[in-house]
C-alpha cells in the first residue's frame, strides 16, 4: 500500500518531441505528488508538484496530469530539449510519509 | 546563496569503521532529512529531524545514527553495523514539519567500501 510505481524505466525521444513518464500509487490517503528532476552527482531538484483538488498543472514546458480515481499521475515535457537529459522521479505523500518511484532515465537526442 | 552544502563529496569507509556524512542549510529550516539512493531504486528516508534535538528513525534505520544539536546542522554516521554502506546519501530540508511540503536537497555524498 506504500509503493509508488514509476514507468518507464528509460525514455528516448527526439529532440522537440513530448517525453510522458507514469506514476501510480495505492494509498488513497497521499495528497501531495512532486517530481523531481537529477542529474548526475547532484541531488534531486523540486520541478512541479500537484495537490489532489486539480487535475493538472503546468510550468513552463512540464505538465502535469492527475487522476484521482485512477490513483496515477504523469509528467509531460513538450519540446523535449538535450539539457532535459536527467532522470526524473516521482513521488507521492501525505503530513507522514513521502513515498519516491524508482526513477525515469530520460535522454533527449538532438 | 541558500541551500544546503554536503560533504565530502566522496568517502571511503574501511571495514569496522564509523564515518560521518556532513549536512548543513542555512535556509532556516525546521526540518532536515537523510535518505539513501541506490541504482534503480528510489529515494529511501534513513532518518528526519523537526526540531533541534529531536529525532525519528525513517524506513531504514538500522545501521545509522543522527544528531540534531543545531537548526542548521543534521550530521549522519554511518556504522560498522550497516553491513551495506556502499550508496550515494542525499540530505534534504524543508521549511515545514510535514512531508507534503517542497524538500531541498544537497547535491549528495558517495559513499564506497575500501
Amino acid at each position: 500500500q506504500q509503493q509508488v510505481k514509476q514507468s518507464p524505466q528509460s525514455l528516448i525521444v527526439q529532440k522537440g518531441g513530448i517525453s510522458i513518464i507514469n506514476c501510480a500509487y495505492e494509498n488513497t490517503a497521499f495528497d501531495y505528488f512532486p517530481w523531481y528532476q537529477q542529474f548526475p552527482g547532484k541531488g534531486p531538484a523540486l520541478l512541479i508538484a500537484i495537490r489532489p483538488d486539480v487535475s493538472e498543472k503546468k510550468e513552463g514546458r512540464f505538465t502535469i496530469s492527475f487522476n484521482k480515481s485512477a490513483k496515477q499521475f504523469s509528467l509531460h515535457i513538450m519540446d523535449s530539449q538535450p539539457g532535459d537529459s536527467a532522470t526524473y522521479f516521482c513521488a507521492a505523500g501525505n503530513t507522514d510519509k513521502l513515498i519516491f518511484g524508482t526513477g525515469t532515465r530520460l535522454q533527449v537526442f538532438p | 546563496d541558500g541551500g544546503i552544502t554536503q560533504s565530502p563529496k566522496y568517502l571511503f569507509r574501511k571495514e569496522g569503521q564509523n564515518v560521518t556524512l556532513s549536512c548543513e542549510q542555512n535556509l532556516n529550516h525546521d526540518a532536515m532529512y537523510w535518505y539513501r539512493q541506490d541504482p534503480g531504486q528510489g529515494l529511501r528516508l534513513i532518518y528526519y529531524s523537526q526540531i533541534v534535538n529531536d529525532f525519528q528513525k525513517g524506513d531504514i534505520a538500522e545501521g545509522y545514527s543522527v544528531s540534531r544539536e543545531k537548526k542548521e546542522s543534521f550530521p549522519l554516521t554511518v556504522t560498522s553495523a550497516q553491513k551495506n554502506p556502499t550508496a550515494f546519501y542525499l540530505c534534504a530540508s524543508s521549511s515545514a514539519n510535514a512531508f507534503n511540503q517542497p524538500q531541498h536537497f544537497g547535491d549528495g555524498t558517495r559513499l564506497s567500501i575500501l
